[in-house]
């Protein structure tokens, strides 16, 4: 079945950095927009990232500058990479695919993200 | 990005119908057929439950259903079961600033 596993949510210090991993299967990875999308604790839903099938990015002003999506199509895979690291960035971050009509239609379980002294 | 608004929370008892609005701008929801909602009970993933403003992913329940009036777009459950009870989100792309934008979420309390 379609599925999307993320991976490499951990506790990291202000200022530290972190990838996140999607691991998708079950579908053509290549053919689908993706994103990320946050939800701190106790809160909202929050897009945070974007990239095209082809490789075209954009991110949320909350994270421009600090957070580089990218992917590995040969290997099904989403990445985030996060530097410069701030409390406010504490979340569940979660793996999600794009269909046309820009809907999220197929969500990973999340990733615990926690910035912390 | 500024969140579209959401009440933060509705409930109703088994049985009734609950409606759940979700206001935005002529930016977003009201410049937009793609508005979709997503229900999310504690600790799970979000699940897509409408898309497009009115359409029903195959395998969601037809007692979900949506639609939309210029900035406003509303969520209307029908026949509410105690397995509705969750948190409700709605999300519209941003052709401003090209990005999507969530509402605040919305408690619902199955009494």
């Amino acid at each position: 079945q379609m599925q999307l596993v993320e991976s490499g949510g951990d506790l990291v210090k202000p200022g530290g950095s972190l990838r996140l991993s999607c691991a998708a299967s079950g579908f053509t990875f290549s053919d689908y927009h993706m994103s990320w999308i946050r939800q701190a604790p106790g809160k909202g839903l929050e897009w945070i990232s974007y990239i095209s099938s082809s490789g075209y990015t954009d991110s949320a002003e909350s994270v421009k500058g600090r957070f580089t999506i990218s992917r590995d199509n040969a290997k099904s895979s989403l990445y985030l990479q996060m530097d410069s690291l701030r409390a406010e960035d504490t979340a569940v971050y979660f793996c999600v695919r794009i269909m046309v009509g820009d809907y999220f239609d197929l969500w990973g379980r999340g990733t615990l993200v926690t910035v912390s002294s | 990005q500024s969140a579209l608004t959401q009440p933060a929370s509705v409930s109703g008892s088994p049985g009734q119908s609950i409606t759940i609005s979700c206001t935005g701008t002529n930016s977003d929801v009201g410049n937009s057929n793609y508005v979709s909602w997503y229900q999310q009970h504690p600790g799970k993933a979000p699940k897509l439950i409408i898309y497009d403003v009115t359409n029903r992913p195959s395998g969601v329940s037809s007692r979900f259903s949506g639609s939309k009036s210029g900035n406003t777009a509303s969520l209307t459950i029908s026949g509410l079961q105690a397995e509705d009870e969750a948190d409700y989100y709605c999300n519209s792309y941003e052709s401003t600033s090209a990005y999507w934008v969530f509402g605040g979420g919305t408690k619902l309390t199955v009494l």
